[in-house]
């Protein structure tokens, strides 16, 4: 079945901490996104990608940073975690023009 | 700079009353997406809505586009516990030949008793 992965579901580091939240999708979509979501609050696009080897930062400036070297893989990186980078993070991935994105069920982190 | 602004924010509402969230865009756009988020959740696609005047139904909600005043509606009908939950519409901003979608801020709502 086509979906979205994104790992861990949950994962909490301690401060300084180099952290990679995976993101994999099996349907083939060429654009893919990064989001950052506080608890009941906006999301915030934070990088995206509409294809292997490229990569743009979004709205919200972040210390992360992405890579897309497979059309399925989009990982997200902090070299050094800080407890401001605590949040929810969504990927989420789309195909052709008009059918909005899919999302994976996303990453809460915590860094104590 | 595409602007996406929902109304209201906050929601609570009685069992069986019914109630329409708005979202209304700032520059055109043909497409318009509603989601839902429960809490702690992430963000699962209710409606996709392509044209002016596209209208889609889900069970106790409907969607619908007017493309011309740059507004889309989430009617809600004899509301029931389970839709508790975060809403959102988002709209595509296409910029040469890729897009991404602007969310609006969300609506949340409660569904009381």
């Amino acid at each position: 079945e086509a979906d979205i992965y994104q790992t861990p579901r949950y994962l909490v580091i301690g401060t300084g901490k180099k952290i990679t939240l995976e993101c994999s999708q099996t349907m083939g979509h060429d654009k893919m996104y990064w989001y950052q979501q506080d608890p009941g609050m906006e999301l915030h696009l934070i990088h995206y990608s509409y294809g292997v080897n490229s990569t743009e930062k979004g709205d919200l400036s972040s210390e992360s940073t992405v890579s897309r070297i497979r059309t399925e893989h989009f990982p997200l990186t902090l070299e050094s975690a800080r407890p401001s980078h605590t949040s929810q993070y969504l990927c989420a991935s789309s195909g052709q023009v008009g059918y909005g994105y899919t999302f994976g069920s996303g990453t809460r982190l915590t860094v104590v | 700079e595409l602007k996406v602004e929902q109304n209201p924010l906050f929601l609570s509402m009685q069992e069986g009353k019914n109630y329409t969230i708005y979202c209304n865009y700032s520059t055109t756009s043909d497409r318009l997406y509603w989601y839902r988020q429960d809490p702690g959740k992430s963000l699962e696609s209710l409606f996709v809505l392509l044209s002016n005047g596209a209208v889609k139904q889900e069970g106790r909600l409907m969607a619908s586009l007017d493309t011309k005043a740059r507004l889309s509606t989430l009617h809600i009908t004899a509301a029931v516990h389970d839709l508790s939950a975060t809403y959102f519409c988002a709209v595509v901003y296409s910029g040469g030949s890729n897009y991404k979608l602007t969310f609006g801020k969300g609506t949340l709502l409660t569904v009381n008793p």
